[in-house]
């Protein structure tokens, strides 16, 4: 199994409203990602966990809440997001967080309003 | 032709012809570069990497170079075909010496779109 599920595909929130992004994966890797990609932009780089310890935050913010409660699951909780905040959000994952040959899932297109 | 502007770069080519996609790299010190493709719907894909200490890499029908003189990478994709249509992004290492933890920089992108 080479595959990096997410759930759900589509999400449209508004303001006030908390949701979570889900991502899972069972290749036995040991390091997962968070990116977000805007329309016709390169994915950009949220969260890396490396063996369900976050090891880098880009400064993201608080609004973004990542978690990873096994080494095969990834979670992303939202809160009170703008609508700037509308985007594909990506999950990828390597068998080590020093690989660079990541496997990403086909994402969660949020839509704020 | 390649085109540059406010849009992403595209590349239209013919199949059955090589295609080539460039792209300029920011940081000297990054110690790996990436191809990614990224088809309509679906996350990126991995293609190929090269390691900085490297001139020249293939794969099956690609080949990536690098020159760092110019901090010039380069994906080409021999006898390109439509399911090759996609977007190509390049994506560098932000090492800067320590360990970089697979944290990615990509490029803007490039559209390829092949013509059957």
């Amino acid at each position: 199994d080479t595959e990096v599920t997410q759930t759900p595909k589509h999400l449209v929130m508004g303001m006030t409203n908390k949701k979570s992004l889900k991502c899972e994966q069972h290749m036995g890797h040991r390091a997962m990602y968070w990116y977000k990609q805007k329309a016709k932009k390169p994915p950009e780089l949220m969260f890396v966990y490396s063996y369900e310890k976050l090891s880098i935050n880009e400064s993201v913010p608080s609004r973004f809440s990542p978690e990873c409660p096994n080494s095969s699951l990834l979670n992303l909780h939202l809160h009170a997001l703008q609508p700037e905040d509308s985007a594909l959000y990506l999950c990828a994952s390597s068998q080590e967080a020093v690989s660079y040959e990541q496997y990403f899932g086909p994402g969660t297109r949020l839509t704020v309003t | 032709g390649e085109s540059v502007g406010l849009h992403l770069p595209t590349l239209s080519v013919q199949e059955g012809d090589n295609s080539i996609i460039n792209c300029a790299y920011s940081n000297s010190a990054s110690d790996y570069f990436i191809w990614y493709k990224q088809e309509s719907g679906k996350g990126p894909q991995f293609i190929i990497d090269i390691r900085s200490n490297m001139d020249k890499r293939q794969g099956q029908r690609v080949t990536v170079l690098l020159n760092k003189t110019v901090k010039h990478l380069s994906l080409q994709i021999a006898a390109t075909q439509p399911g090759d249509s996609a977007v190509y992004f390049c994506a560098e290492d932000h090492n800067a010496g320590g360990t970089s933890y697979g944290k990615l920089t990509f490029g803007q992108g490039t559209i390829l779109t092949v013509h059957p």
